[in-house]
């Protein structure tokens, strides 16, 4: 079945550095995947995505790295600032699926 | 200017009621659907409709009956509501299905 994953529940990083957020997904047919996130009692705010043709793409201090041997994609953010602080869900889905397959989420925490 | 709108923002009911959240979505999109978010922060999708047509419904009870008067408005309807009916109801909307979703501010439903 469909499953997308996350490795770790919570991360807690310093203000300036870099954060890395990783997700695991079993479902080698899953053609696209995104990051989203949500901040305290707002809805989920798409972040970047990346489509299964791709193993990076850059956004404003956002990467992704896809990684399709493995299952695993990854969300980069640089210089860590304190708004970063927030809920990070991975989704995924198939070519010609209706739906995205959210992942569990990962609260990410910002050290002053 | 408000892309995914829902109404209202807090409900507060007791078993039993039947209530409504409405969705609206200024994006000129095709497709729209209503997810759960429970305390752990799962998002679980639930409906889905493309050009007003129910394109997704996942095992929910029959007691959740979703309509979309139009594109741009997706309500959902919930009859007899139980105690574990209470989490946060995201609605979104998408230009084509599948892909990048716009989500609204959420609706926390509390039954009591």
């Amino acid at each position: 079945g469909e499953s997308v994953g996350l490795h770790l529940p919570t991360l807690s990083v310093q203000e300036g550095d870099n954060s890395i957020i990783n997700c695991a997904y079993s479902n080698s047919a899953s053609d696209y995947f995104i990051w989203y996130k949500q901040e305290s009692g707002k809805g989920p705010q798409f972040i970047i995505d990346i489509r299964s043709n791709m193993d990076k793409r850059q956004g404003q201090r956002v990467t992704v790295l896809l990684n399709k041997t493995v299952k695993h994609l990854s969300l980069q953010i640089a210089a860590t600032q304190p708004g970063d602080s927030a809920v990070y869900f991975c989704a995924e889905a198939q070519e010609g699926a209706q739906k995205l397959v959210f992942g569990q989420g990962t609260r990410l925490t910002i050290n002053p | 200017d408000t892309a995914v709108s829902q109404t209202p923002k807090y409900l507060v009911t007791q078993m039993g009621n039947d209530k409504s959240i409405k969705c609206e979505q200024n994006l000129g999109h095709d497709t729209m659907y209503w997810y759960k978010q429970d305390s752990k922060k799962f998002l679980k999708i639930m409906f889905s409709y493309n050009n007003k047509e129910l394109i997704i419904n996942e095992t929910v009870p029959n007691r959740f009956s979703p309509k979309s008067p139009d594109k741009a408005h997706l309500n959902l309807h919930i009859n007899s509501l139980e105690l574990g009916d209470s989490a946060v109801y995201f609605c979104a909307s998408s230009q084509g299905r599948g892909r990048e979703q716009y989500f609204g501010p959420g609706t926390r439903l509390t039954v009591t």
